[in-house]
């Protein structure tokens, strides 16, 4: 399977604090990307990093992808309360065939203020 | 413009009856996917249209589960015979088709309760 695995399970933060999420899988992929999923406003893309690149920003959002390691992190910096979610990498493999994005199980982040 | 929509947003519904899930995804989207996602779990792929081309059923879970997408644009999810476990958000999305996959955008979810 080409799902990515999400590390932590669960992150409890202070606001104002950086908050670090990991993402790992296991086969060769196109590209990877980061949802947020909360009661509000249900599952948001935040950012796709492809197989050559090595980090993207958006705004307070860091996401690095270490291709050799197989491995990804999200960095938010500056947390708030409203960053309050859960957090999902999904893995297009480059396997060929339909490109259809696979999703971990999530972190939980709480961002008390 | 639009986002993805879906409805119902809820169903409740009697193990055994048929249910139908509908997705309208967002104007010139190609690709179209299914997921399901049970309480406090990842997503589940179901079904993936492309375009013209024969949809991707690998995710499936029995032959209880159909999909249809009328016109390249709106898609029905039918579950026959519903079961207990059944029960899970259903969530469509759409994205422009673009080669080597690109940005999902997801509608609300249709939160589907067998009793």
């Amino acid at each position: 399977s080409q799902q990515g695995e999400e590390d932590p399970q669960a992150l409890s933060i202070q606001e104002g604090e950086n908050a670090t999420m990991n993402c790992s899988y296991k086969t060769s992929i196109n590209n990877l990307q980061w949802y947020r999923q909360n009661s509000g406003r249900g599952l948001v893309h935040l950012i796709l990093i492809r197989s050559n690149e090595r980090e993207k920003h958006s705004g307070r959002l860091r996401v690095t992808l270490d291709t050799s390691k197989k491995s990804s992190s999200l960095l938010i910096t500056a947390s708030r309360a409203a960053d309050t979610a859960s957090y999902f990498c999904a893995t297009v493999g480059s396997a060929g065939g339909s490109y259809i994005p696979t999703f971990g199980r999530g972190t939980s982040l709480i961002v008390h203020p | 413009g639009a986002g993805v929509s879906q409805s119902p947003s809820n169903k409740v519904t009697e193990k055994g009856k048929d249910v139908e899930l509908r997705c309208d995804p967002i104007s010139g989207h190609t690709a179209l996917y299914w997921y399901r996602q049970s309480l406090g779990q990842g997503l589940e792929f179901l079904i993936y249209f492309q375009g013209n081309s024969a949809p991707d059923k690998s995710g499936l879970p029995s032959d209880r589960f159909s999909a249809e997408r009328t016109g390249g644009s709106v898609s029905t999810l039918t579950i026959q015979r519903t079961q207990q476990e059944d029960s899970a958000v259903y969530l469509c999305a759409s994205s422009s088709g673009g080669a080597g996959g690109d940005e999902q955008y997801f509608g609300p979810g249709t939160r589907l309760t067998v009793t």
